[in-house]
């Protein structure tokens, strides 16, 4: 069974500060793994998407990368800012039963404070 | 901008009351999920469709628990007698294929009472 964890659990930075968040997962059998950014009480918006076959996206100041051999996704940001504070939610999409899902951990906080 | 819409946004309910939400997907997306996310927790998955046809559920989904997407467009998620640990955020993505991004809507927040 696919279990997704997340560390660390909540981070809080001065602002302009480079940033690592880490995602593990126990299977390496994925389909992708996706990185999302969730805003207090709000819905889930994607960031990065990263295929089995690649080893890393970016995207502005984001950059994911996928090491499957290991079982682990980063997500850095660069030159933080006040705005990047939210939770921060990495997903594995899993082939367990034969249909697609996303299997979440449960998430970074982050707090930028200025 | 027609992104996943879903419907209500908040729902209060008192203990033993059926609640029903709606998502519509965005309109080319064939493929629906439903998740649930409760407080300092990621989403679970709960149920998925691929047009009409509920492929897969979660030993989430109790009994109490129904999806349905009956003409491959909106679905509607509906929670019978519903119980105190329902609470959480009911969210609902689409995508077009499987290698694809999943969008997810606001989601509906449910409070049982």
């Amino acid at each position: 069974k696919q279990e997704v964890t997340q560390i660390p659990a909540a981070l809080s930075v001065p602002e302009g500060e480079n940033l690592v968040l880490n995602c593990s997962f126990t299977d390496s059998a994925i389909y992708n793994l996706q990185w999302f950014r969730q805003d207090p009480g709000k819905g889930l918006t994607s960031l990065l998407l990263i295929q089995s076959s690649q080893r890393e996206q970016t995207s502005g100041r984001l950059n994911a990368s996928l090491d499957k051999s290991s079982g682990r996704s980063t997500l850095y940001i660069a030159a933080s800012q006040p705005g990047d504070s939210a939770t921060y939610l990495c997903a594995a999409k899993d082939f367990s039963g034969g249909y697609n899902k996303l299997i979440f951990g449960a998430g970074t906080r982050l707090a930028v404070h200025p | 901008d027609t992104g996943v819409s879903q419907d209500p946004r908040h729902k209060i309910t008192k203990r033993g009351q059926n609640v029903t939400f709606r998502c519509d997907p965005i309109s080319e997306h064939n493929r629906l999920y439903w998740y649930r996310q409760t407080l300092g927790q990621g989403p679970e998955f709960l149920t998925y469709f691929q047009n009409e046809a509920q492929l897969e559920k979660s030993r989430l989904l109790s009994d109490r628990f129904s999806a349905e997407r009956p003409k491959g467009s909106f679905s509607t998620l509906e929670i019978q007698r519903t119980e105190q640990g329902d609470s959480a955020m009911y969210l609902c993505a689409s995508t077009r294929a499987g290698p694809e991004t999943q969008y997810f809507g606001p989601g509906t927040r449910l409070l049982v009472l």
